[in-house]
């Protein structure tokens, strides 16, 4: 398995909603990401995780909680969002050593109303 | 921090004629690569370009690397209308804490005329 999987690939939310994103991969990465990315602008890193732990949240709003249960799987947990918050979300995953560069999902579409 | 540049930004082009797009990046960096993506979709991995002087080719695309000017190229040759695209560079550093921060560059958006 080659491929990083992501759920759903479209949500559309409501400002007072509690949703999450999954991304899962198998092919034993142990560093996962979360990207965001606006209509025509490139994407922007948001977190990243090393071996299950965070290494890195680059001052995401805490509306935006991620979460690293297991080497496999990565979810974004989102809590009150805003209508700006509305865009592609990509999740990549990486050997942390031995690195062979980045493998992207197909990305989830958020819209919030 | 690093940044990376692109240009152009837009770049409208008849089928059959060359062009290049340009990445200069601000801090030192091994890795470039380059990326594809379609409207509404995720990215596709174009090319990994690992140390100076790398070179890599595939089909109409040709992407380089000079580290020592921080520059890396996109060369296409005779376009087809199926180049129609967005086009980015990145540029990575490991990060202290496991895992590497991946930046990117604002994007080449691409049109092959018919």
């Amino acid at each position: 398995d080659t491929e990083v999987t992501q759920t759903p690939k479209h949500l559309v939310m409501g400002m007072t909603n509690k949703k999450s994103l999954k991304c899962e991969q198998h092919m034993g990465h142990r560093a996962m990401y979360w990207y965001k990315q606006k209509a025509k602008k490139p994407p922007e890193l948001m977190f990243v995780y090393s071996y299950e732990k965070l290494s890195i949240n680059e001052s995401v709003p805490s509306r935006f909680s991620p979460e690293c249960p297991n080497s496999s799987l990565l979810n974004l947990h989102l809590h009150a969002l805003q209508p700006e918050d509305s865009a592609l979300y990509l999740c990549a995953s990486s050997q942390v050593h031995l690195f062979y560069g980045y493998t992207f999902g197909s990305g989830t579409r958020l819209t919030v109303v | 921090e690093l940044k990376v540049e692109q240009n152009p930004l837009f770049l409208s082009m008849q089928e059959g004629k060359n062009y290049t797009i340009y990445c200069n990046y601000s801090t030192t960096s091994d890795r470039l690569y380059w990326y594809r993506q379609d409207p509404g979709k995720s990215l596709e991995s174009l090319f990994v370009l690992l140390s100076n002087g790398a070179v890599k080719q595939e089909g109409r695309l040709m992407a380089s690397l000079d580290t020592k000017a921080r520059l890396s190229t996109l060369h296409i040759t005779a376009a087809v209308h199926d180049l129609s695209a967005t086009y980015f560079c990145a540029v990575d550093a490991l990060l202290t804490g496991g895992g590497n921060k991946l930046t990117f560059g604002t994007g080449t958006q691409l049109k092959v005329e018919l």
